[in-house]
């Protein structure tokens, strides 16, 4: 059983369009990191949410950590060919904050 | 400043042979942790080293072994290679001292090894 359940798997939009990606787990966690991977490079931290209910956002991308700190929402507004990527959720596991386990990602790709 | 770097980027091994991978973190990180990604299982901990020491472990064979340097630099060895080791293998690094989920880890972009 997969610890962090993304969907959707895959997304293919146009650009302008504004979309949703999830990250759900049965379990409570005391934070969730999102990371953007671009092919060719390793995962980029975007942000990491820590209390319940937590909303951030970093330009037109806006995360948001559920109330009860099991799931998660990434919402892209305005979507560019930019965003193009593997979004991945991450949480720290085995008590350690270097011991990451990781969804299985969304690939999003924006089409212009 | 110079991110993590990771050598070679590409390489192709036949089954049975063993390899070595090289990270060089950021200079004044002493943590350096290295996740396996295919297609198949995404992104998967292997192991995390501070101050030469391994300090995490995730669940894959003792094929898979590591080693850290005083220099920070870290290197894994993947003995008797199997076809289900075609992965792509990454490093990040971090400073380490474990007392805040603000220290982030800054990811390479990995070594894609194929066996054949």
């Amino acid at each position: 059983t997969q610890l962090l359940e993304q969907s959707p798997q895959f997304l293919s939009i146009q650009e302008g369009e504004n979309l949703t990606v999830y990250c759900n787990s049965s379990s409570v966690f005391s934070s969730l990191q999102w990371y953007r991977q671009e092919p060719g490079e390793g995962p980029v931290l975007l942000v990491t949410v820590v209390t319940g209910g937590e909303v951030k956002k970093l330009k037109r991308l806006t995360f948001q950590f559920g109330d009860a700190r099991k799931d998660s929402s990434l919402h892209i507004t305005a979507a560019q060919p930019g965003d193009t990527g593997l979004y991945l959720c991450a949480v720290n596991s085995g008590g350690s904050n270097y011991k990451l386990t990781f969804g299985k990602g969304t690939l999003l790709t924006v089409n212009p | 400043k110079a991110g993590v770097t990771q050598t070679p980027r590409y390489l192709i091994k036949t089954r049975g042979q063993q390899v070595t991978l090289s990270c060089s973190p950021i200079s004044g990180h002493r943590s350096v942790s290295w996740y396996q990604q295919t297609p198949g299982q995404g992104l998967q901990f292997l192991f995390e080293y501070f101050s030469e020491t391994q300090r995490n472990k995730g669940n894959f064979p003792g094929r898979f072994s590591g080693r850290q340097f005083s220099n920070s630099r870290s290197e894994m060895n993947v003995s008797t290679l199997e076809l289900g080791d075609s992965a792509l293998y990454l490093c990040a690094s971090s400073f380490g001292s474990g007392r805040s989920t603000s220290d982030t880890q800054y990811f390479g972009p990995g070594t894609r090894l194929t066996v054949l």
